[in-house]
């Protein structure tokens, strides 16, 4: 199985921060790579897919980069409905599998 | 616009069965991939399964032979069957089509 390890595991930051978050994968996985934003009590949503494409209707204060096994996901400027968890997920091969996740909080 | 809706979660005895139910609108079921993941209470996220628009079905190594995944095309709908369910299946369950995802459906496993 392809692991996929998220850094850091928590952050605290403000309104209008630039926040980065990266994920490693334990193999190389291209750009089979999805970003996703899950507010407390809410489903997830895609911010990012195919490691650097923004979803339709995602602001585009969300990036990501990256290929092979190391990708980021940058927030250029933290607005308060951006305080949630944030998962990566690899999709390269089965089984498919998530980040640990990233609490970001005040 | 593409919706989904799960349901048929509630509270099940070890080793008892559900079907949860993903009733899908703005697309048909069949055209394409559909993903079931589900979140323990507090924890993270975690892939269970997938069926391609050929039928071809994946699941994650936990629920092998215990969870099956289908479609009925008449109602639009995406399922999946629980069998033999263990104490550490208790989650919310999502389906999801590409960025969509329903709201979930709260599976309890106890006695």
């Amino acid at each position: 199985d392809i692991q996929m390890t998220q850094s850091p595991s928590s952050l605290s930051a403000a309104v209008g921060d630039r926040v980065t978050i990266t994920c490693r994968a334990s193999q190389d996985i291209g750009s089979d790579l999805n970003w996703y934003r899950q507010k407390p009590g809410k489903a997830p949503e895609r911010l990012i897919y195919a490691a650097s494409s923004l979803q339709s209707g995602v602001p585009s204060r969300f990036s990501g980069s990256g290929s092979g096994t190391e990708f980021t996901l940058t927030i250029s400027s933290l607005q308060p409905e951006d305080f949630a968890t944030y998962y990566c997920l690899q999709h390269k091969s089965f089984p498919l599998t998530f980040g640990g996740g990233t609490r970001v909080e005040i | 616009e593409v919706q989904l809706m799960e349901s048929g979660g509630g509270l099940i005895q070890p080793g008892g069965s559900l079907r949860l139910s993903c009733a899908a609108s703005g697309f048909t079921v069949t055209d394409t991939y559909m993903n079931w993941v589900r979140q323990a209470p507090g924890k993270g996220l975690e892939w269970v399964s997938i069926i391609y628009n050929d039928g071809n079905t994946y699941y994650i190594d936990s629920v092998k032979g215990r969870f099956t995944v289908s479609r009925d095309t008449s109602k639009n709908t995406l399922y999946l069957q629980m069998d033999s369910l263990r104490v550490e299946d208790t989650a919310v369950y999502y389906c999801s089509h590409k960025g969509f995802w329903g709201q979930g459906t709260l599976v309890t496993v106890s006695s």
